[in-house]
């Protein structure tokens, strides 16, 4: 079946510190991949996505690139902020099994001033 | 507000009794996804509709779940004989015709079962 391994957690910085968040899948067909957010309190967003090899998802500063060879889609950012705590899934999805999401376990992030 | 929407945000219920949680997507978004959360863990999937027709249902859902979406606009969610283990969020998501694997999620319904 489909799923996802996310690097352990929690992970705790300073701001303006360098991030990175492994991920890595194994998928029954061509997999969509996906890392979504959750801030304290509030719902899942997507933030970025990706659906084919060395495509490259960015937005608000994260990027992650799809990896077919390494079956990969680590999350970047090159210099985090306070307001980025928060916990970040990712997440993959095939169209041929109606698109469902399944996702990691979650990384808890926490940036100090 | 023209996102996800789902009702009610928390519920806490007795062991035994039976409980039901409303959805409402997006306007015009065809298919409607039920995942549950449990505390430090990822969503995971429990059934989907595309329109009216309940189109895939995961092993999690037990025959106790049994979950709906008539019209084919919003969807429940109905937990009967309620078990502490069913304690989670309830998530819904939504998505359109042209890019289903971009769901946009709802707050969720937290389940507290004592």
């Amino acid at each position: 079946g489909d799923s996802v391994t996310q690097m352990e957690g929690p992970v705790t910085l300073s701001e303006e510190a360098f991030l990175t968040i492994n991920c890595t899948y194994t998928a029954t067909g061509y997999p969509s991949l996906f890392w979504y957010v959750q801030y304290p309190g509030e719902g899942l967003q997507l933030l970025l996505k990706a659906t084919k090899a060395d495509d490259k998802g960015s937005n608000k500063g994260f990027e992650a690139t799809y990896r077919k060879e390494t079956t990969s889609f680590h999350l970047e950012k090159g210099s985090v902020q306070v307001s980025d705590s928060a916990v970040y899934f990712c997440a993959l999805s095939v169209e041929t099994s109606g698109s469902r999401l399944t996702f990691g376990e979650g990384t808890q992030l926490t940036v100090n001033p | 507000d023209t996102g996800v929407s789902q009702d009610p945000r928390h519920k806490i219920t007795k062991r035994g009794q039976n409980v039901t949680f409303r959805c409402d997507p997006i306007s015009e978004h065809n298919r409607l996804y039920w995942y549950r959360q449990t505390l430090g863990q990822g969503p995971e999937f429990l059934t989907y509709f595309q329109n009216e027709a309940q189109l895939e249902k995961s092993r999690l859902l037990s025959d106790r779940f049994s979950a709906e979406r008539p019209k084919g606009s919003f969807s429940t969610l109905e937990i009967q004989r309620t078990e502490q283990g069913d304690s989670a969020m309830y998530l819904c998501a939504s998505s359109f015709r042209n890019s289903y694997n971009e769901q946009f999620f709802g707050p969720g319904t937290r389940l507290t079962v004592l």
